[in-house]
């Protein structure tokens, strides 16, 4: 089965970093990838990781330990428009499927919330 | 410019009458998925197209189905709503079985 572990909530101010922690333990792996979700829309990707170490990306980055099932998304100059849920997604691998396509489960999410 | 679009965008439709949301996408990718998503929930994958190989879930109730005429589009019906198919559901692309997933604004279904 998979299991995808993530904070409910969590709060930051204006301008600091956060850090999401997200843990996880699925059959198969290919791939690791977050996602910002405001509230009523659709999730926007973020970050993708499919190699241990640091993915970085403007004000985010996404680190990856495959050995540990462990992920977080760090978010620096926080901004008020940062306030959102922050999925985190895994690939399974899947060799039933005639397709080969792997499907891609979620956490439910982590809603930050940036105060002034 | 949108790239995966959703029409409608809010949907409201009566217990047991069949509606259908549609999806397109320019991307030209390969596959295309659709998830239902509660609030506070995460996302559910009910099933994907492989271009025209078409899987279902083993928890996706038969009440839902799903029809991909061409690449670009892909259609979700739902046979008879329950009050507990209401939520958002949203489709999303990508271009191989590995790739990134891109979303499409949702649509969110009421069931009166």
């Amino acid at each position: 089965g998979q299991n995808i572990d993530q904070p409910t909530e969590m709060t930051a101010t204006e301008g600091a970093i956060v850090q999401i922690n997200c843990t996880y333990q699925t059959s198969g792996f290919n791939g690791l990838f977050w996602y910002q979700q405001h509230a009523g829309e659709a999730p926007t990707f973020l970050s993708y990781n499919v190699l241990d170490g640091l993915e970085e990306k403007g004000r985010f980055s996404s680190f990856l330990s495959r050995s540990k099932g462990y992920s977080y998304l760090l978010l620096k100059e926080l901004q008020m428009k940062d306030s959102a849920s922050y999925l985190c997604a895994v690939r399974d691998l899947d060799f039933s499927d005639q397709t080969g396509a792997n499907n891609l489960f979620f956490g439910t999410g982590t809603r930050l919330t940036v105060i002034p | 410019d949108a790239m995966v679009i959703q029409n409608p965008r809010y949907q409201v439709t009566q217990f047991g009458k069949p509606v259908t949301l549609s999806c397109s996408q320019t991307l030209n990718h390969n596959v295309m998925y659709w998830y239902q998503q509660k609030s506070s929930q995460a996302p559910k994958l009910l099933f994907h197209y492989y271009d025209k190989d078409f899987n279902n879930e083993a928890d996706t109730p038969d009440n839902f189905q799903s029809r991909r005429p061409n690449t670009s589009f892909c259609f979700l019906d739902i046979r008879s709503p329950g009050l507990g198919d209401a939520a958002m559901y949203l489709c999303a692309t990508s271009r191989d079985s590995a790739g990134v997933e891109y979303f499409g604004p949702g649509t969110r279904l009421t069931v009166t």
